[in-house]
């Protein structure tokens, strides 16, 4: 079975360009998430969806970022504009149930020179 | 409240010895708790998991202990290998609200040398 699949696996560009990054989730899956991590302050989840609804977006940092899932199998994390703090590894997971585990992606390494 | 406290930050064993991690958390209402294994360039991947109604749960030479009075819980490693050296994350879940959100504890980096 195919897994989570994220591109691009890395992303190196200038502040203040729009940085878009994608999500594939693993078929039949019904819940998203998205984490960042950083060496400071680890895994932190930003958003998650539920059937393609966003729930809780309380960990985007700011309104530079957003996210969004046009269909049930995909899903896009954006920043505009980009600045360097934002340099991480941005992780997507998907879940098939509740009482499921999260399947993580390999993640995109983001650089924001 | 929400915190999930790990310990070592790093870890290094010798090949064939016992690595052990341990996590502590606050909130009562936790009641699944994972732990995820992740190689370099890789995300992190369910090893094992437990539930508060049991004390100890094995998966070939993964353990997980849970101490439910002490609100704490660690993952053992026996007979260690240096295929084993990545970064291990506690986390823990409540069932309350709509989804289960995971919070992870801040990272183990453990080496097992050859």
């Amino acid at each position: 079975d195919a897994g989570v699949i994220q591109s691009p696996r890395h992303e190196v560009t200038e502040m203040g360009q729009e940085v878009t990054l994608r999500c594939k989730l693993i078929s039949g899956h019904n819940s998203l998430f998205w984490y960042r991590q950083t060496m400071m302050r680890g895994l932190e989840l930003l958003i998650y969806f539920n059937n393609n609804v966003p729930i809780d977006d309380s960990g985007m940092p700011e309104d530079r970022f957003s996210a969004k899932m046009p269909n049930a199998s995909f899903s896009t994390l954006k920043i505009q504009p980009s600045e360097p703090r934002d340099s991480a590894v941005y992780f997507c997971a998907s879940r098939g149930g509740r009482n499921q585990p999260q399947h993580f992606g390999d993640g995109t390494r983001l650089s924001i020179l | 409240q929400q915190q999930v406290k790990q310990s070592p930050q790093s870890l290094i064993v010798q090949k064939g010895g016992i690595s052990i991690i341990n996590c502590a958390y606050e909130n009562t209402a936790f009641d699944y708790f994972p732990w995820y294994q992740q190689f370099p360039g890789k995300g992190p991947a369910l090893l094992i998991a437990i539930r508060p109604d049991v004390s100890e749960k094995k998966e070939g030479r993964f353990t997980i202990s849970f101490n439910k009075s002490a609100k704490q819980f660690s993952l053992h490693i026996m007979d260690s290998q240096p295929g084993d050296s990545a970064t291990y994350f506690c986390a823990a879940s409540s069932h309350s609200g709509s989804a289960r959100q995971l919070t992870f504890g801040s990272g183990t980096q453990l080496t097992v040398l050859p």
